[in-house]
């Protein structure tokens, strides 16, 4: 199947600063990829779709100016956490449909984030 | 309408034994329900799928069992094993909207 890197896959930051994620696609094309969110012990949540040359998709209740998402290139995409606090502290893993199988989906290693 | 509902929560079973993860869902739109296995600190990897066109599939010692009409579908593990203790959960798709839906997560734990 396909590959999808996803890197840090821990940091920690102090509050106010930014932080970036990259998800790459190794081995094929991404044009659209999928931003989640992870609490301990609980389900993934959609954040956003992310689109290759236009804007992103959030879902409801996701602040856009909180999570900035860029997809510059059909291989990589990027999710910057804004002004982070601790409340943004959680598991973030990205995702892009998988070209190999018909209806599959690839998700990446994910990334811890801390804020202190 | 776009939840998929999981149960149950946790799940202990003895090693060899067959443990059942149930999910449902309300919308008859969705044509792809996949099973994900989670470990600690890992994103998901894909175990097995089905579409709603076949009732039951089996790979390996996973099975899905689908039933459409109840808008129901389950993994089995057979034969399970210690390694298989994570967290799995079920999703649904609309290949139209391409999102995953998914559901609450089951902690399966594989006693020796």
């Amino acid at each position: 199947g396909a590959v999808v890197s996803q890197h840090p896959s821990r940091v920690i930051c102090k509050s106010g600063t930014s932080v970036k994620i990259e998800c790459r696609s190794l081995d094929f094309q991404a044009t659209t990829m999928f931003w989640y969110r992870q609490f301990p012990k609980k389900s993934l949540m959609l954040m956003a779709t992310s689109n290759e040359g236009s804007k992103a998709t959030y879902e409801q209740g996701v602040e856009k100016d909180k999570f900035l998402i860029n997809h510059a290139s059909l291989t990589l995409s990027t999710l910057t956490v804004t002004s982070a606090h601790p409340e943004d502290s959680s598991f973030y893993i990205c995702s892009a449909r998988d070209p190999y199988l018909a209806y599959g989906y690839t998700f990446g290693s994910g990334t811890r984030l801390t804020v202190v | 309408q776009q939840q998929v509902k999981q149960s149950p929560q946790s799940l202990i079973v003895q090693k060899g034994g067959i443990p059942i993860i149930n999910c449902a869902y309300e919308n008859t739109a969705f044509d792809y329900f996949p099973w994900y296995q989670q470990f600690p600190g890992k994103g998901p990897a894909l175990l097995i799928a089905i579409r709603p066109d076949v009732s039951e599939k089996k790979e390996g010692r996973f099975t899905i069992s689908f039933n459409k009409s109840a808008k129901q579908f389950s993994l089995h593990i057979m034969d399970s094993q210690p390694g298989d203790s994570a967290t799995y959960f079920c999703a649904a798709s609309d290949q139209g909207a391409q999102k995953l839906v998914f559901g609450q997560g089951t902690r399966l734990t594989i006693n020796p």
